[in-house]
Order: C-alpha cells, then structure tokens, then sequence
C-alpha cells in the first residue's frame, strides 16, 4: 500500500495549457517535497512546504501543502516542452521520505 | 563536483548471487538513503542512515543489508538475488533527514 497517492498517473497535453498534480494521504508529514525525474537520471528537488497552507511558488510552477499537511498540489501554467517528465512528491515524517507513485507528464508541443 | 555517485550503473545477475551496490558522497551529509524505484511505485524506501555507524530499516528491507563505517559511503548488499529484485536502485544523500535530497544516476539491476 503507497502512503502516497498521485493523480493523474499519466498526463499529456498541449504546449500553452495549465494542469494540476495531486499529492494525497491521510497521513501527516512535517514537510512534503516536489521532484522532477528526466528518463536516466536521479529525481532532483523542485520545492520544499513546511506549514500547512503555504504555497510557494517556482516561475510557472505553483506548489500548495494542504492545511492539515496530509496533501499537496502542483500547478503548471502555460505548460512547455521543456517541462516534460516524471514529477514524484515526496512526505517527510521522523527520518523517512514517502514518495508518492509519480505523475508521468508530457508536453507536446 | 562529483555529488552522489553510484556504482556499478548496469548489472546482470542470477538468482540466488550477491552483489554490492556502492555509494558515495563527497558532501559530508550526514544522512544518506537507498530507494528502489519501480514503474507505477515511485520511490521506495530500502534503508537509511543518519550518521556514521547508524543505520535503519525503511519500507521494504527485506533481501538488503546496509552498513555505514564512514560519512561517504553506504553501500548496499543483496544477500541472495532474487527475480523479484529487479529494479533501478537510486541512493541519495542530505545534509540531515529533512533536507532537500541529492540522488546519483541510478544502477540498473536486472535478475535472471
């Protein structure tokens, strides 16, 4: 069983078009990090939530932690070839990450 | 500027062989991790260590074994490989457990 659930697990769209990754749990993190996976290549770190709430935002890309810390979303506005990829979320409780099953994403252009 | 880097990146082998997977870390972090990545899973947790000498058990440690003797490295050793343990094996490393984490390139481990 994932403590993780993404949403979609696959996507594809238009170059120009906005879409939302959903990160759920119905367990709380005391933070939740967002990684983006190229084919080949270790995930690397986009963004870190800590408080419940808090939205940060990363040129195109706007992150959300759920109030009660048990979700997160990531949005992409005008989406772009370059931002093709696996995006993994990734809840932090003690010293274990949790990832999240992963949201394949691919922009045609 | 080398990061994390893993070794060997591809590696084939037959059921019931052991092998070491290595990692190391030119960063002097402090915690250090082993996932397995398989399609439709994300990342899985294997083991983890917060420090020299300490290690600890993730989500699926069953067929792994993990030892720490200094900072840089955190090699990972499969006792008795079995089919069921074919995966991408990515190691990661932090300054502390709740850090951004920095991944190697991954070793492709395929069991036959």
């Amino acid at each position: 069983t994932q403590l993780l659930e993404q949403s979609p697990q696959f996507l594809s769209i238009q170059e120009g078009e906005n879409l939302t990754v959903y990160c759920n749990s119905s367990s709380v993190f005391s933070s939740l990090q967002w990684y983006r996976q190229e084919p080949g290549e270790g995930p690397v770190l986009l963004v870190t939530v800590v408080t419940g709430g808090e939205v940060k935002k990363l040129k195109r890309l706007t992150f959300q932690f759920g109030d009660a810390r048990k979700d997160s979303s990531l949005h992409i506005t005008a989406a772009q070839p370059g931002d093709t990829g696996l995006y993994l979320c990734a809840g932090i409780t003690g010293n274990q990450f949790y990832f999240g099953t992963g949201t394949s994403l691919t922009v045609i252009p | 500027n080398a990061g994390v880097t893993q070794t060997p990146k591809f590696q084939v082998l037959k059921t019931g062989q052991s092998m070491t997977l290595q990692c190391a870390q030119d960063m002097n972090h402090e915690y250090m991790s082993w996932y397995r990545q398989d399609p439709g899973m994300g990342l899985r947790l294997i083991h983890y260590s917060v420090g020299a000498g300490i290690t600890d058990q993730g989500e699926v440690p069953n067929g792994y074994n993990v030892s720490r003797s200094t900072t840089e490295d955190f090699p990972l050793r499969l006792l008795s490989a079995a089919p069921s343990q074919t995966s991408v094996y990515f190691c990661a490393s932090s300054p502390w457990s709740n850090q951004p984490q920095h991944f190697g390139d991954g070793t492709r481990l395929s069991i036959l």
